[in-house]
């Protein structure tokens, strides 16, 4: 496609339950970001991806949070026994590179509901 | 780390008129100020940015400032239309250090007819 593509859109589970949320980037965009947003506040920077590999994690709020990005495309965010404070939207970002032109393409948001 | 504060949290204004929106950073090696849009249940756009190079960006009818010494930024929004309305969010970054946005609270703008 076009533009970045998320999924699952919605995505409702149980505390204590493994999620995984899948992220398609533009076509040759090497960069890739996870940003979370809360209702009501901006995007939050949890992890990006240069290729393959995490060139910054800083942003994970604990280990129960995990990337990866095996073949330098897609890209999985893993939440292991996910809590209610986890719910937000998950947003994933691409771009050329990480300092060539700046800009970022969004997708529309993975929305993860913990009851 | 980099902290951005955006006022106002809110703003209406009368189609046609102008819509200014504030934004303050901390980090003296930020470098990149974007502004993004973002409509309801879609991800963020962005409309405009502006390196640190340079004061002022105009694309048609949005501008962005920018005061490095006192580390503000702003977006100006002239002859606003209904489909203005959105949440815009300001954001800075260090594009030496992985172009990782710090992002502003947002500011929820209603253009009314």
């Amino acid at each position: 496609g076009a533009g970045v593509s998320q999924t699952p859109s919605n995505k409702v589970t149980e505390k204590g339950k493994y999620v995984e949320l899948r992220c398609d980037p533009i076509s040759g965009h090497t960069a890739l970001y996870w940003y979370r947003q809360s209702l009501g506040q901006g995007p939050e920077f949890l992890i990006y991806f240069q290729g393959t590999g995490a060139a910054d994690d800083s942003g994970l709020p604990n280990d129960r949070f995990f990337a990866v990005r095996p073949e330098g495309s897609v890209s999985t965010l893993k939440i292991q026994r996910t809590e209610r404070g986890d719910s937000a939207v998950y947003l994933c970002a691409s771009s050329w590179g990480t300092g060539a032109t700046g800009e970022l393409f969004f997708g529309e948001g993975s929305r993860l509901t913990v009851l | 780390g980099e902290n951005v504060e955006q006022h106002p949290s809110t703003l209406s204004v009368q189609e046609g008129d102008s819509a200014v929106i504030k934004c303050t950073y901390s980090d003296s090696a930020s470098n990149y100020f974007p502004w993004y849009k973002q409509e309801l249940g879609k991800g963020p756009q962005l409309i405009i940015d502006i390196r640190s190079n340079v004061g002022e960006k105009k694309d048609q009818r949005i501008a962005v400032t920018l005061n490095k010494t006192a580390k503000h930024f702003s977006l100006h929004i002239t002859e606003t239309q209904p489909e203005d309305s959105a949440v815009y969010f300001c954001a800075a970054s260090f594009t030496g250090g992985g172009n990782k946005l710090t992002f502003g609270t947002g500011t929820q703008l209603k253009v009314e007819l």
